[in-house]
């Protein structure tokens, strides 16, 4: 079982929609990431969460320590939000561990 | 802030030949960077870790003397493909650790990758 599962691992949605990706993981943390890779591969780096939530435009994100568990949610969904959304978690050392990544396709 | 190059974007070379790709935090010194390879459909896989002025501390499985990495500066990290053959061929992505701004947090922060192609 891998250290940080995401579900789902593929999502289509229509223009507008609210959308939910998941991330669980099963070892202690001290930093969660969300990443966003493009199909040209460029990594952006969207959110660092230690606890609670974090937003920045029209994207979300929560952590609950105790249950383990992040969500990232995109408001009001692009075509250009298109990407791959990969949940990456920080234990003791500096290393992250990446989840394999929710590809989304969003559809005009 | 945070901002990470990489050079080249891409690189095509005979197999054989040696490739170099830099990896610099623009705006910021990092005493840590990393160094990922990531295969079509992939996750992310970190090669080795390299701090400042010490030898890069590698992950098992991935050859040192194949994948030369050096720290020579706060701002510049290099990874060398020696000798480099078609299975070699994949996206190869830095980071660089950074105190995000305004907090005590330290989050990595992503280069946007080289495209090596061996033929």
């Amino acid at each position: 079982k891998n250290e940080v599962e995401q579900s789902p691992q593929n999502l289509t949605a229509q223009e507008g929609e609210f959308i939910t990706i998941n991330c669980s993981y099963s070892v202690g943390i001290s930093a969660l990431h969300w990443l966003q890779q493009h199909p040209g591969g460029g990594i952006v780096s969207l959110f660092m969460l230690s606890s609670g939530k974090k937003k920045h435009g029209r994207l979300i994100a929560t952590i609950n320590i105790q249950e383990k568990h992040s969500s990232l949610h995109i408001t009001a969904s692009h075509p250009r939000d298109s990407a791959v959304y990969i949940c990456a978690v920080k234990g003791g050392s500096e290393k992250l561990v990446f989840g394999k990544g929710t590809k989304l396709t969003v559809n005009p | 802030g945070a901002v990470v190059s990489q050079h080249p974007s891409w690189v095509i070379c005979k197999s054989g030949t040696s490739v170099k790709i830099e990896c610099r935090s623009l705006d910021f010194q990092a005493t840590t960077m990393f160094w990922y390879r990531q295969f079509p459909k992939q996750s992310l896989m970190l090669m080795a870790t390299s701090n400042e002025g010490s030898k890069a501390t590698y992950e098992q499985g991935v050859e040192k003397d194949k994948f030369l990495i050096n720290h020579a500066s706060l701002t510049l990290s290099t990874l060398t493909v020696t000798s480099a053959h078609p299975e070699d061929s994949s996206f190869y992505i830095c980071s660089a650790s950074a105190r995000a701004l305004g907090t005590s947090e330290v989050g990595q922060f992503f280069g946007p990758g080289t495209r090596l192609t061996v033929l």
